[in-house]
Order: C-alpha cells, then structure tokens, then sequence
C-alpha cells in the first residue's frame, strides 16, 4: 500500500504562516483532505479537494498541491489552531477504495 | 444535523472480540460510504477500512484483514465494526467516519465522536 509522509513537529510565532506538508505517491493520482484533532478530541476535516474549506473552517485555513506532495498552508496562525494535523487520501496502489493516513504534524504556536 | 453516535467505551480480554456500533442520522443513509480510522494512545490515526452501506460491500486494510468485519443494518442506519483475537496493541479509540465516496475529491467530512476499546488481562 501507499504511504504519506508528514513532518512529525512545525512550530509557527502567532500571527505567521506556517507550511505543513505531506508527500506520497498517491497524491499524484488523488487530492488530499487535511484533518484538524485537537487533544482528546476527534479529528475535523479542515481543507479537502483542490482547496477547499467546509462550513465554519476560517479562511486562513488554505491547501495546494504539486506532483507528490500536498500542503496545508495556515496564515496568520492563531493559538487556537495548536493541534495534530493529519493528510489522507486514497490509495493509488492495489484497492483504490483503500486509504492512508500521514503520521501527522504537532503545530505548536509559539 | 448530520450524525455519527458510536457506541460506548468498551473492556475486553485479549482473545475477545469487540463490536463497535455507529448510528447515523440527519442524511440518506445509503448514500454515503463509512470508514472506520483507529487511534492508539499517543499515536496517529490509522485507517481499518470502509463498507459501502447502499450495497454492504466492503474493502479491509491489509493489516487487518481476517480479523476485522464491517456490517451495516440500513433500517437502523448503523454500521458496525467486529474486531476478533483482541490483543494489547488493539487498545484505542475507533473512529466511525463518513465520505460521500462516489465521486471525487474523497474526504471524510463528518467522524463520530470516537469508541474507547481497552484489552487489558
């Protein structure tokens, strides 16, 4: 099966932007969706698609992607979005009904 | 509004199997898959699979296949996930998530709100 690659820890000063990023083959044949968990909490999708936000997602939540590798870009991060922060998408090898998570990236706001 | 409630935390044995239930509500039940995700202590989400409840098709992660069964029961709207020969390591929450499935771009835009299962002798 495939695999997606995430930075295990990014740090950002309030009110920067900060880059989170997520490799794997799959992202070559499918979007990533990026999920927001805070602690004991369940994870909220955040941007899905080519870039797109669901109802109640701030603005400042954004997503791109290129070849292999699929972004969250947050600006002007607020101490609020201090949280895990996942990527999925299908899996272009073997079952395409199959997913597969990134290992997660710890945003912590400075 | 859309739901997911997940049934409650759960102690087994190891050895023991679990069934963990998901009932939605607020959509057309069919019309959308559901995925189970796990999350043990301190670690990252991890995909179990996905059943399609129109059809109750399913498809497994490798990693759990022969031991894990997804089912669903369309005149309550649930969906369950079996999970057999429990051991240590399958201590986590598990995770019932929606997606439309259908067509793309795939997401999981609505999770319950998660199931505590513990193995512990």
């Amino acid at each position: 099966s495939s695999e997606l690659t995430q930075d295990p820890a990014v740090s950002v000063a309030l009110g920067q932007t900060v880059r989170i990023t997520c490799q794997g083959d799959s992202l070559r044949s499918y979007y990533a969706s990026w999920y927001q968990q805070k602690p004991g909490q369940a994870p909220v999708l955040v941007i899905y698609g080519k870039n797109n936000r669901p109802s109640g997602i701030p603005d400042r939540f954004s997503g791109s992607s290129s070849g292999n590798t699929a972004s969250l870009t947050i600006t002007g991060a607020q101490a609020e979005d201090e949280a895990d922060y996942y990527c999925n998408s299908r899996d272009s090898s073997g079952n395409h009904l199959n997913v597969v998570f990134g290992g997660g990236t710890k945003l912590t706001v400075l | 509004q859309v739901q997911l409630v997940q049934s409650g935390a759960e102690v087994k044995k190891p050895g023991a199997s679990v069934k963990v239930s998901c009932k939605a509500s607020g959509y057309t039940f069919t019309s959308y898959y559901m995925h189970w995700v796990r999350q043990a202590p301190g670690q990252g989400l991890e995909w179990m699979g996905i059943i399609n409840p129109s059809g109750g098709s399913t498809s497994y992660a490798q990693k759990f296949q022969g031991r894990v069964t997804m089912t669903r029961d369309t005149s309550t709207s649930t969906v369950y996930m079996e999970l057999s020969s429990l051991r240590s390591e399958d201590t986590a929450v598990y995770y019932c998530a929606r997606e439309m499935g259908t067509t793309t771009p795939y997401y999981m835009d609505v999770w319950g709100k998660g199931t505590t299962v513990t193995v512990s002798s």
